[in-house]
């Protein structure tokens, strides 16, 4: 089963306008990071935020982390069409591994 | 320095038929990973190496094979082929897990008729 859920699912804004994506999991974490996926291509890592950080900033990238509510959320702020990917979420719960999210599709119009 | 290669890009196999995917970094990086990537469902660990000479199961196991002879290579098997395993399949390093990113290849298209 997935440990993270991005919500929503899918996202469509102006070119300039802040992009919100968040994510929810189950179980307590060391640690939450994003990833960018551009059509066809691999992963790229974004940011990574402890379970003890509450926000952490990026360049345009902005990500919050609430444990209490096994939540997180990233803000792209002035988006560019070039943000246009797949954004996932993934969470290390100290097993060694990843646990990654559906995903989230943002599309940024001209 | 290329990061994270596969070998193929893409595949057609026939049902029951079997291939090897190759995974190389040259990051000096201690683990590796093999996911699936499925439309709707995410990135899904098939297996992991924490070292040379070392794989574990990840969350859908069944049906691949793993191997890490030498730390820059791991190979992720099919020993007979089924629909199911109609994919897009990622491979990924990274130093340790613990506040490590995780470095992906380009992906391979697997399609298995």
């Amino acid at each position: 089963s997935q440990q993270g859920e991005e919500d929503p699912q899918a996202l469509s804004i102006q070119e300039g306008e802040n992009a919100t994506m968040n994510c929810s999991y189950k179980t307590s974490i060391n640690n939450l990071q994003w990833y960018r996926q551009n059509s066809g291509r691999g992963l790229v890592h974004l940011i990574l935020i402890r379970s003890n950080e509450r926000e952490k900033h990026s360049g345009r990238l902005r990500v919050t982390l609430d444990t209490s509510k096994k939540s997180s959320s990233l803000l792209i702020t002035a988006s560019r069409a070039a943000d246009t990917a797949s954004y996932f979420c993934a969470t290390d719960s100290g097993t060694y591994k990843y646990i990654f999210g559906t995903g989230t599709r943002l599309k940024v119009l001209a | 320095n290329a990061g994270v290669t596969q070998t193929p890009k893409f595949r057609v196999l026939k049902t029951g038929q079997s291939m090897t995917l190759l995974c190389a970094q040259d990051m000096n990086h201690e683990y590796m990973y093999w996911y699936r990537q499925d439309p709707g469902m995410g990135l899904r660990l098939i297996h992991y190496s924490v070292g040379e000479g070392t794989t574990a199961k990840g969350e859908v196991p069944d049906g691949y094979n793993v191997s890490r002879l030498k730390k820059q290579n791991f190979l992720l098997g099919l020993e007979s082929a089924a629909p199911s395993q109609t994919s897009v399949y990622f491979c990924a390093s990274s130093w340790t897990t613990y506040y490590n990113e995780q470095f992906f290849g380009p992906g391979t298209r697997l399609t298995v008729l």
